[in-house]
């Protein structure tokens, strides 16, 4: 397998401007995240779905952020308007999870896409 | 609130020192993940632990997760410069869900 997919791997845009962020997870995976990484504040996470469907989305900052997965092997993180305080890397992760079942809750990290918004 | 507390936030060792870094959590620990992650990279898995005083290796890395399930620590032996990098631990949380800490910056000195 080849491993969570991301892309792009690096992102310039200007201030205003729509980014969409995009991500494969690994076949089979049931969850998928979204995180945003910066020096002051860690690692996120800014929502997260099961089987395709969003559980979670009260990490996402503002109504400028949506994310959609239409399928199992594809989701989209969108950023409208984009603006400075958005630069960031951008993780999306995978996992097996089953249920309560914390031992199956290992993630799978992709590379990253590192926004840069000027 | 910070719900897992990691120290300290950055160390530098030379390379041969050992060293130890610590994650507290507010609430019983039911699962804990160990991450590496190189600059400009993902977060690799390195170690999850479950029960309370559990401990595990892996080369020169051994994690521990206490009796009462509230604090982890991460050992590395004779550190080398291939450690350097960001540790971070996450908490299991609902279903799927990992709440991590906010990462321990690692510099070996060769």
């Amino acid at each position: 397998d080849a491993g969570v997919i991301q892309s792009p791997r690096h992102e310039v845009t200007e201030m205003g401007q729509e980014v969409t962020l995009r991500c494969k997870p690994i076949s089979g995976h049931d969850y998928l995240f979204w995180y945003r990484q910066t020096m002051m504040r860690g690692l996120e996470l800014l929502i997260y779905f099961n089987n395709n469907v969003p559980i979670d989305d009260s990490g996402m900052p503002e109504d400028r952020f949506s994310a959609k997965m239409p399928n199992a092997s594809f989701s989209t993180l969108k950023i409208q308007p984009s603006e400075p305080r958005d630069s960031a890397v951008y993780f999306c992760a995978s996992s097996p999870a089953k249920g309560a079942t914390p031992s199956s809750y290992e993630q799978y990290f992709g590379p990253g896409t590192r926004l840069t918004v000027t | 609130s910070q719900e897992l507390e990691q120290s300290p936030q950055s160390l530098i060792v030379q390379e041969g020192k050992n060293l130890t870094i610590n994650c507290t959590s507010s609430k019983t620990l039911y699962g804990l993940y160990w991450y590496k992650q190189k600059y400009g990279e993902g977060l690799i898995f390195l170690m999850m632990l479950q029960k309370g005083g559990e401990e595990k290796s892996h080369e020169k890395i051994t994690a521990k997760l206490d009796e009462k399930k509230q604090q982890s620590s991460l050992h590395i032996t004779a550190s080398q410069p291939s450690h350097a990098g960001i540790y971070l631990c996450g908490a299991a949380r609902l279903y799927g869900k990992l709440t991590f800490g906010q990462g321990t910056i690692l510099t070996v000195h060769p």
